[in-house]
């Protein structure tokens, strides 16, 4: 089974609309981290947002949110106020175990474009 | 966070040959991890580094072909050796702190 679950190959959104990028995922693990990446073009691999299992407010970076749903196994990615920049491939990734010392298992990608 | 840098940033090599790819940390790390991103594809572990020790290969790659050295806690390389066509990706190296892991700008490969 997959670990990481991303269904949406492609997404489209006005500027300055909100998009939710899907993310599901698969542990047995108590104890996990969730990670969402962006990815331009020119293949740079940039940090957006975390969020740790046990961690009870959904994690915020500026126009970056996580909608962390445990019971489901849901941490969609929520991107306020889209901006022509956004465009790029997003990615889910996780993290069993604690602390670290352990490899990420990423999704297949979301490739994300922001209209006019 | 901890800062990566990565070279060369692409190249473009003859089948057969091999290319060596450096990650220097500007801090000291434990772990090192290294990933193929075929085009269009998700990011995929080949192998992850630990200093002073043999790295741990995952399924379908083999230290003959992707042989790694990590001297010390700041350092890296990842030689991809007899290249093919179906090498062509870009590589990335990465390392984990508390909550982001940190990734180099990347190499980008075409075996031609």
């Amino acid at each position: 089974a997959q670990k990481i679950t991303q269904t949406q190959p492609g997404m489209f959104v006005q500027e300055k609309e909100a998009v939710t990028l899907d993310c599901t995922y698969d542990t047995s693990d108590q104890s996990y981290g969730l990670f969402w990446y962006k990815q331009p073009s020119s293949g740079e691999m940039i940090f957006l947002i975390y969020q740790g299992s046990y961690d009870e407010q959904n994690a915020t970076e500026g126009r970056y949110s996580l909608n962390f749903q445990k019971a489901r196994k849901s941490a969609n990615l929520v991107i306020s106020a889209s901006q022509l920049g956004d465009s790029a491939m997003y990615f889910c990734a996780m993290r069993e175990g604690a602390g670290g010392g352990n490899k990420l298992t990423f999704g297949t990608g979301t490739q994300l474009k922001v209209e006019l | 966070s901890a800062v990566i840098s990565q070279k060369p940033s692409r190249d473009i090599c003859q089948r057969g040959t091999s290319l060596t790819i450096q990650c220097q940390v500007d801090s000291q790390v434990t772990m090192m991890f290294w990933y193929r991103q075929q085009p269009g594809q998700s990011l995929t572990l080949i192998a992850t580094a630990n200093q002073g020790s043999e790295a741990t290969y995952e399924s379908g790659f083999v230290i003959d072909k992707f042989p790694i050295s990590r001297p010390n806690l700041t350092f890296s390389t990842l030689t991809v050796s007899n290249m093919s066509p179906e090498d062509s990706s870009i590589y990335l190296c990465s390392t984990d702190s508390n909550y982001g892991y940190t990734f180099g700008s990347g190499t980008r490969l075409t075996v031609v």
